[in-house]
C-alpha cells in the first residue's frame, strides 16, 4: 500500500545512546518532514526536506540530525539520547501541490 | 507571533448532538488550512484542505469552513466512531511545512 512507513514502532534507549528512526515513502513526494508530539505541546517540526540533498531545521532541531540521499528515504538520527527526547515521532510527506500531507504511524521513543 | 489555536481542548457530546470545533490563526500569507483526525496510537489522518476564505468542504458528517481569521469543523449528528483528536494546521508565507494547533479531543457518548 502506498504511504509513509516508519520503523521501529517502539524503542527504548538509555541516556547517551544513539539511534536512527527510519522513514520511507513510495509516493514520489518531494517534501518530507519529521515532527514530535508531546502531551500539551502538539506537533512540532524538527527537520524537513524539500528534495533529495536538501534539508533544513524546524522549530526544535537540537539533538537531531537528518539527511536525504534519496527521494524515498528521510532518516532521523538521535546523536546522544536524552530523557527530554522521550516522545512520539511522526514522519510526513507531500507532493508539489501541498494538497495534504501523509503521515506515518509513528515511533514511540522512551529514553531512560 | 504566528499562532494556531484550537478550541475547545476537549469536547464531550452525546450521540446525535451536533457541534463545532474552532481553529483560529494569526499568520500572514495563508496558503492552506488543513484538518486532520488522529486516533490514539496512530498518525494523523488527512481530512480536508481549505485554501481561501469562504471555502467549504464536506465529508460524511464533517464540514469544514474557512474565514480570514478562523476555520470551523462542524460535526453533524456525531456517532461514537467520530471520537478522536482533531488537529488543524496551516501552511503560510514561503514555508513548506505545517504549523499545528494543539488539537481538540472529541468524545461522543452513545
Amino acid at each position: 500500500n502506498a504511504g509513509v512507513t516508519q520503523t521501529p514502532k517502539f524503542q527504548v534507549l538509555k541516556t547517551g545512546q544513539s539511534m536512527t528512526l527510519q522513514c520511507a515513502q513510495d509516493m514520489n513526494h518531494e517534501y518530507m518532514s519529521w515532527y514530535r508530539q508531546d502531551p500539551g505541546m502538539g506537533l512540532r517540526l524538527i527537520h524537513y526536506s524539500v528534495g533529495a540533498g536538501i534539508t533544513d531545521q524546524g522549530e526544535v532541531p537540537n539533538g537531531y540530525n537528518v539527511s536525504r540521499s534519496t527521494t524515498e528515504d528521510f532518516p532521523l538520527r538521535l546523536l546522544s539520547a536524552a530523557p527530554s527526547q522521550t516522545s512520539v515521532y511522526f514522519c510526513a510527506s507531500t507532493g508539489q501541490g501541498f494538497y495534504g500531507y501523509t503521515f506515518g504511524s509513528g515511533t514511540r521513543l522512551t529514553v531512560v | 507571533e504566528d499562532q494556531v489555536t484550537q478550541s475547545p481542548e476537549a469536547l464531550r457530546l452525546q450521540e446525535g448532538e451536533s457541534s463545532s470545533l474552532n481553529c483560529s490563526y494569526t499568520v500572514s500569507g495563508l496558503r492552506g488550512l488543513f484538518w486532520y483526525r488522529q486516533d490514539p496510537g496512530k498518525g494523523p489522518e488527512f481530512l480536508f484542505t481549505l485554501y481561501s476564505a469562504g471555502e467549504e468542504k464536506e465529508k460524511e458528517r464533517l464540514k469544514a469552513t474557512l474565514t480570514k481569521k478562523e476555520s470551523f469543523l462542524h460535526i453533524t449528528a456525531p456517532k461514537p466512531e467520530d471520537s478522536a483528536t482533531y488537529l488543524c494546521a496551516v501552511l503560510y508565507n514561503a514555508g513548506n511545512m505545517l504549523t499545528f494547533g494543539g488539537g481538540t479531543r472529541l468524545m461522543v457518548k452513545p
